[in-house]
């Protein structure tokens, strides 16, 4: 089945600076990317996608770049605000058979620090 | 949240009881799951169900179980036989088409005492 990691596990930055998390699968197949953010004590928030016939996707202060070829995605976040401050992970959609399942990464705890 | 509602938000359950955790989805979603968030850890997938009376199983479905009696319920029993049971629970939903994007409830904590 789908594989996916997470990196970091943890990341503190100062308010205004850019933010990077990174995210490999190992499935090929995969077609489908979501990132999610999750507030203390809350469900995920769905904040941006991208498919796998797409290179780079961007809304507003974020972006998401896909790499098929290495297998890897990146979610970026500029500019960052104190209420950036959470936990993100990544996902993976497998594409055949009964896959049709989120596989997610263990997650990454944004601090913002202002 | 966005039409998906899971009660009760807290629940407490002392060992070897039954319990049962509601979802419900206003958003006309074919498709519902269950997954387990256990602290520091990302979520792994008990249940999910892409059409009614129909469900299979996720990574992690034993001493769980389901039902898919209507399209806008999908309740999730935690029975006496899952043995670490105290978890953060989430309810999701989603179409069957190209986007298969995942919307997620607000979740339930059940604690066993």
């Amino acid at each position: 089945g789908e594989n996916v990691e997470q990196h970091p596990s943890t990341l503190s930055v100062q308010e205004g600076d850019s933010a990077v998390i990174k995210c490999t699968y190992s499935d090929s197949a995969s077609n489908y990317f979501p990132w999610y953010k999750q507030e203390l004590g809350k469900g995920p928030q769905l904040i941006i996608d991208i498919r796998s016939n797409v290179g780079e996707k961007k809304d507003q202060r974020i972006a998401v770049t896909l790499n098929k070829t290495a297998k890897h995605f990146s979610l970026h976040i500029t500019e960052t605000q104190p209420e950036d401050s959470a936990v993100y992970f990544c996902a993976a959609l497998g594409a055949s058979g009964s896959a049709r399942q989120l596989t997610f990464g263990s997650g990454t705890q944004l601090t913002v620090l202002p | 949240d966005g039409g998906i509602t899971q009660s009760p938000k807290y629940l407490f359950r002392k060992e070897g009881q039954n319990v049962t955790l509601s979802c419900e989805q206003n958003l006309n979603h074919d498709a519902m799951y269950w997954y387990r968030q256990d602290p520091g850890q990302g979520l792994r997938l008990i249940y999910y169900s892409q059409i009614v009376n129909d469900f299979q199983k996720g990574d992690i479905a034993e001493g769980y179980s389901v039902s898919r009696e209507k399209k806008e319920s999908f309740p999730l029993t935690v029975t006496s036989a899952q043995k670490n049971p105290t978890a953060f629970y989430l309810c999701a939903s989603s179409t069957l088409g190209l986007t298969d994007t995942q919307y997620f409830g607000p979740g339930t904590r059940l604690t066993v005492l």
